[in-house]
């Protein structure tokens, strides 16, 4: 079966602190593309990042980070120096070989106070 | 410009009503999605377009009838919507469907309440 799991439902944290998302997906394909979104509470989804399944190298963007670990299945989101425009829920996502059509984990709502 | 219009943004509707959600992109995108999002849940896929061709119905209700009149817009018909149905409604396009990839840009989607 194709799954993604955020297991952090909510997520408070005080601005500038660090904040890291964790995401643990489920599937039996070799070829395989995770993504992180986010959303504001205007509703749309911003795409963050993509990663293929062959290429476990980590990614840094600006304050982002992305640690894709193939062994643990794991695919965490780090937030350095968290802002206040950061509050948004944030969503994994797994897309696989049916092309397209993304399998979301269930997101965590991140909240950063002033 | 990575950007998927929706229109309308809010819809009030009623059960025996007939509505229409509009979706629009200029990426050059071959594929079009939608998807049903309803309150503190993620995104569920809906039907997938691609060259302007359906390729994916998620066994969705015959309530919902998706349309793709060229390959920059895609709609969402409305009829006889149950108060259930209520929910952020998203579009999004991609590059292809097939290359898996190829990441979706979204809409803001349209906020439809069934009264």
């Amino acid at each position: 079966a194709q799954k993604v799991t955020q297991a952090q439902t909510e997520i408070s944290v005080v601005e500038k602190e660090d904040v890291t998302l964790d995401c643990v997906y489920e599937t039996r394909d070799t070829t395989y593309y995770l993504f992180w979104y986010k959303q504001p509470p205007s509703g749309e989804l911003v795409f963050l990042i993509r990663r293929n399944s062959f290429d476990e190298q980590n990614e840094i963007s600006g304050r982002y980070s992305w640690n894709f670990q193939k062994s643990t299945s794991s695919f965490n989101f780090t937030i350095t120096a968290s802002q206040v425009v950061d509050s948004a829920v944030y969503f994994c996502a797994l897309s696989y070989n049916q092309g397209g059509k993304l399998i979301f984990g269930q997101g965590t709502e991140l909240s950063v106070k002033p | 410009d990575t950007e998927v219009t929706q229109t309308p943004k809010h819809l009030v509707m009623g059960m025996t009503n007939k509505k229409s959600l509009k979706c629009e992109q200029h990426m050059g995108h071959r594929a079009m999605y939608w998807y049903k999002q309803k309150a503190k849940k993620p995104p569920e896929l809906m039907f997938v377009y691609s060259y302007e061709k359906l390729s994916i119905n998620e066994s969705v209700p015959s309530r919902f009838s998706p349309e793709c009149p060229n390959s920059s817009l895609l709609n969402l018909h409305l009829h006889a919507l149950q108060p259930e149905d209520s929910a952020l409604y998203l579009c999004a396009s991609s590059q292809e469907r097939g290359q898996v990839n190829t990441e979706a840009f979204f809409g803001q989607g349209t906020r439809l309440t069934v009264v």
